[in-house]
């Protein structure tokens, strides 16, 4: 069974530059999570997708969008790109409703952006 | 609101010595809670998962966690370290009311041989 793949792995943009990362869950699973891990903040929850619809937002400015397809497979979007935006961004699946508490994240393996 | 401290950032331990990795949480209702691990360059892993059942809760790798409730907290253990458990830890708390999983900020173990 495949598990949650993310593209780009590795990608270098510029400030002011846009960047769309994609992610492909496991199959099955319907509700897709993008977190932002850097060494300073952790791991921040930037939304959370379920049957293409934005269930929960993070307190990410609107430069942060994101978007989930009838195959449930999710996009997510960082416009007028900062050098604060460098992270890793990592997208997780999972079987549940976003109402279930004691829903098993499963992660990608991440995209990293850095921004120049 | 729910949230997650993670005491220490950093924990070293010898190989075959007890790992101890601290969580103390706060929610306002009942917890669900998590340990994931993550090695370099890689996504999290799920090391095990509390919801309510029993307090003692066994996961991968001979890993375990308590649920104490009275000292809200939900401390990883393992009675013998490997040098492949150097990776980084994270503990992290949920409920049942549609809010995301929140994490705490990690705790680095490194294995001394």
């Amino acid at each position: 069974k495949a598990g949650v793949t993310q593209t780009p792995r590795y990608l270098i943009k510029t400030r002011g530059q846009q960047v769309t990362l994609s992610c492909s869950p496991i199959s099955g699973h319907r509700s897709v999570s993008w977190y932002q891990q850097t060494p300073g903040q952790g791991l921040q929850f930037l939304f959370e997708y379920f049957s293409e619809t934005q269930r929960n937002k993070g307190n990410f400015p609107g430069r942060f969008s994101g978007r989930q397809f009838s195959n449930s497979r999710s996009e997510m979007n960082v416009s007028t790109l900062e050098l604060g935006d460098s992270a890793l961004y990592l997208c997780a699946s999972s079987l549940g409703t976003p109402s279930s508490g004691a829903n098993v994240l499963t992660f990608g393996a991440g995209s990293r952006l850095t921004v120049l | 609101a729910q949230s997650v401290t993670q005491l220490g950032s950093h924990v070293s331990v010898s190989e075959g010595a007890l790992v101890l990795l601290r969580c103390n949480y706060s929610s306002s209702v009942p917890p669900y809670l998590f340990w994931y691990v993550q090695y370099p360059n890689q996504g999290l892993q799920l090391l095990l998962k509390y919801t309510s059942a029993a307090t003692l809760v066994k996961g991968i790798n001979g890993f375990e966690a308590e649920f104490k409730k009275s000292e809200t907290s939900f401390h990883l253990t393992k009675p013998s370290a490997h040098m492949s458990d150097a990776a980084e830890y994270f503990c992290a708390v949920s409920n049942s009311g549609n809010t995301p999983l929140v994490f705490g900020k990690g705790t680095r173990l490194s294995v001394i041989a």
